[in-house]
C-alpha cells in the first residue's frame, strides 16, 4: 500500500487565491512526522513545513499552513495569497519510525502536485 | 550559512560506466542521506550515512555504494551503470541526534545515461 498519496497531479490556481493541496499518508505507528517541499524547474527541493504527529496544533510558516487531521491521516498543504514564484512541483513526505532506528528515518515521497499559478 | 552542495550539476555516461556524485552538508549537520528521483517521480531513498557508516538503505542494488568522510561530506557511487539509471540524484543533510530533525536538501545532480 502506497505509504504518500497525492491525488491532484496538476492545479492551475489564479495569483492572490489560496490554494490547497492534498496529502493523504498510512501509518500504523502514533509517532511521525510529515513535511512538504517545493521543487522548482531548477530541481532543489525546498522545505516548506514540518507537522509532528504530536503537535497539538497545526504548523504555519509564513504564507504555508498545514491542515492537519490526524483521525482522517491528511496532511493538505494551504498557501495563502498565491503568487507567480509558487509555480513548482509540490511533494508531501513522511517519516515513519518503521523506516530506521535512533532516529533519522528516511523520508518517503508522495508523487507530488505540480502546481501553476495564473497572472 | 552554506546549504547543501552537489558537485557535479550535470553528468553525462554510457552505460557500463562508473560514476561518482558528491555532497557537502549544510554547516552542522553529520548525516548525510541520497535519493533518486526518475523523471515525473517523487524522490526514492538509497541510503543514508552517519558517523562514516551506512546506516540505512533502501531497496537499490549493490551497484550503488557510498562512503562518508570525517569531515561529514559524502559520495555515491554507481557502477555498471544502466539507462535506468538516469535521473536526478539528490543529497539531503540533517543532525543525526533526534528524530525530528528536517532533511534540507542540495540541488541535485542530473545523470544521464545513454
Amino acid at each position: 500500500a502506497q505509504k504518500i498519496t497525492q491525488t491532484q497531479p496538476g492545479m492551475f490556481v489564479q495569483e492572490k487565491e489560496a490554494v490547497t493541496l492534498d496529502c493523504t499518508y498510512d501509518t500504523s505507528d502514533p509517532s511521525y512526522g510529515l513535511f512538504w517541499y517545493k521543487q522548482p524547474s531548477s530541481g532543489e527541493m525546498i522545505f516548506l513545513i514540518y507537522q509532528g504527529s504530536y503537535d497539538q496544533q497545526n504548523a504555519t510558516e509564513g504564507r504555508y499552513s498545514l491542515n492537519f487531521q490526524k483521525a482522517r491521516k491528511s496532511a493538505n498543504l494551504v498557501i495563502s495569497a498565491s503568487q507567480l514564484g509558487d509555480s513548482a512541483m509540490y511533494f508531501c513526505a513522511m517519516r515513519d519510525p518503521r523506516d530506521g532506528y535512533f532516529g533519522n528515518e528516511k523520508l518517503t515521497f508522495g508523487t507530488g502536485t505540480r502546481l501553476t499559478i495564473i497572472p | 550559512d552554506a546549504g547543501v552542495t552537489q558537485s557535479p550539476t550535470h553528468l553525462i555516461k554510457t552505460r557500463g560506466q562508473q560514476v561518482t556524485l558528491r555532497c557537502s552538508p549544510k554547516s552542522g549537520h553529520d548525516t548525510v542521506s541520497w535519493y533518486q528521483q526518475a523523471l515525473g517521480q517523487g524522490p526514492q531513498f538509497i541510503f543514508q550515512y552517519y558517523e562514516e557508516e551506512e546506516r540505512q538503505r533502501g531497496n537499490f542494488p549493490d551497484r550503488f555504494s557510498g562512503h562518508q568522510f570525517p569531515n561529514y561530506s559524502s559520495e555515491l557511487n554507481v557502477n555498471a551503470l544502466l539507462l535506468g539509471d538516469s535521473a536526478l540524484y539528490l543529497c539531503a543533510s540533517s543532525l543525526g541526534a533526534g528524530n525530528t530533525d528536517t532533511q534540507y536538501f542540495g540541488p541535485g545532480t542530473r545523470l544521464t545515461v545513454l
